[in-house]
């Protein structure tokens, strides 16, 4: 079935730093890809998404890069801050047909002042 | 815009009974609702899938006849947890898919903390 594999489970960084996480998809298919940020105890928010006709987006210190071939997408977060310390959910599905959302394990993100 | 409300924000039964949670769009109507749970430090999991009208679409070992699901209207989905168990304590989560820019975009309800004693 489909699967969404997500690198690393934790990653601690400076502040100021940047982080990266990585998300491989098996599913062929996909073309809608978005990530959540998800504080302790509170609902997932949308960050940022791609879509498959777009190998790369930006917003503010946020990107996300694309890479259909390989099927793996990446978030990339510039010039942390401690706010920016919560669990990280990558997803992938076949958008455009209502599909349904298939999530990474989650990355937890620790921004230390 | 984009905002999904779910009700309530936590509650407690007792083993055996029944809780029902509601979840809904308040600003948009959503094309298809989708349940999920969570457990402390894990992903979220897909329970199940529903459209307006339609019978919902349980994934692979979700008890359909323990978790029913009614999708009465675009703005609002249930999830009754029938004959409740300690087992079924969880974070659990609904969203709402809008597809009116071409794409199924999710928004998140801010969750349900269900503890059953």
């Amino acid at each position: 079935g489909e699967n969404v594999e997500q690198h690393p489970s934790t990653l601690s960084v400076q502040e100021g730093d940047s982080a990266v996480i990585k998300c491989t998809y098996s599913d062929s298919a996909s073309n809608y890809f978005p990530w959540y940020k998800q504080e302790l105890g509170k609902r997932p928010q949308l960050i940022i998404d791609i879509r498959s006709n777009v190998g790369e987006k930006k917003d503010q210190r946020i990107a996300v890069t694309l890479n259909k071939t390989a099927k793996h997408f990446s978030l990339h977060i510039t010039e942390t801050q401690p706010e920016d310390s919560a669990v990280y959910f990558c997803a992938a599905s076949r958008g455009n047909q209502g599909g349904k959302l298939i999530f990474g394990q989650g990355t937890e993100l620790s921004v230390k002042p | 815009g984009a905002v999904v409300s779910q009700h309530p924000s936590w509650v407690i039964c007792k083993s055996g009974t029944s809780v029902k949670i509601e979840c809904r769009s308040l600003d948009f109507q959503a094309t298809t609702m989708f349940w999920y749970r969570q457990f402390p430090k894990q992903s979220l999991m897909l329970m199940a899938t529903s459209n307006e009208g339609s019978k919902a679409t349980y994934e692979q070992g979700v008890e359909k006849d323990k978790f029913l699901i009614n999708h009465a209207s675009l703005t609002l989905s249930t999830l009754t947890v029938t004959s409740a168990h300690p087992e079924d304590s969880s974070f659990y989560i609904c969203s709402a898919g809008d597809l009116g820019r071409g794409f199924l975009e999710q928004y998140f309800g801010p969750g349900t903390r269900l503890t059953v004693t």
